[in-house]
């Protein structure tokens, strides 16, 4: 049963930390997708990438937040600095694209406190 | 703004159909998702199309700006939140998802 995993899966660290998350998408989905989860904005789109190239990141601020993939086994997710209000649950979706046979699959998830 | 929108929170008794409404302003959508998330668990995809779709005990409607997603004799294990989602039919932003903030459902026995 092929699954999206993510590590770790809780991380409590201090301001001004760097915090890096991984996932390993689905084996042959070639869209990854990075989500921020929050009680007042729901799922918010960070940034999402297809066959590796990142498409919009649009939803990441940009001076501290950056998502990559350097294979297509991984990707990561970086915040540096961090700060108190990144703390939140990070999402990591994979799927294999648009239309009829889109769906994107969830991990469990990264939860992110910042004291 | 391409947006989605849906009640922050719905609740039933238990045996009853629940219904909860999303409805959207993102241009050229065309596909609706519905996901049920447990905290501390990945979402899941519950149903999805661009029509009336069943799976089980859920249903969804389906309308061009709207859609609803109707749980049958819904039982307390069912209280969780659901994130409806559409996706767009727009050149390099095909297969990106956008989703409502979820509702939370709360069943009572």
């Amino acid at each position: 049963d092929a699954r999206v995993t993510q590590t770790p899966r809780d991380k409590v660290t201090e301001m001004g930390q760097e915090v890096t998350m991984r996932c390993q998408p689905i084996l042959g989905h070639n869209t990854v997708f990075w989500y921020r989860q929050t009680m007042m904005q729901g799922l918010e789109l960070l940034a999402y990438f297809r066959n590796r190239a990142p498409l919009d990141d649009s939803g990441m601020p940009k001076d501290r937040f950056s998502a990559e993939m350097p294979d297509a086994t991984l990707a990561t997710l970086k915040i540096q600095p961090s700060e108190p209000r990144d703390s939140a649950v990070y999402f990591c979706a994979s799927g294999r694209g648009q239309g009829v046979n889109n769906e994107q699959f969830f991990g469990p998830g990264t939860r992110l406190t910042v004291l | 703004k391409d947006q989605v929108f849906q009640p922050s929170t719905v609740a039933s008794s238990e045996g009853a159909v629940v219904e909860i409404f999303c409805n959207h302003s993102v241009s050229n959508a065309y596909n609706f998702f519905w996901y049920l998330h447990f905290p501390g668990c990945a979402p899941r995809l519950l149903v999805k199309g661009s029509k009336p779709s069943q799976q089980g005990r859920y249903n969804m409607t389906y309308e061009r700006f709207s859609s609803s997603l109707l749980i049958l004799q819904v039982r307390e294990a069912d209280a969780a939140v659901y994130y409806c989602a559409c996706e767009v039919d727009r050149g390099s932003t095909l297969g990106r998802l956008y989703f409502g903030r979820g509702t939370q459902l709360t069943v009572w026995p």
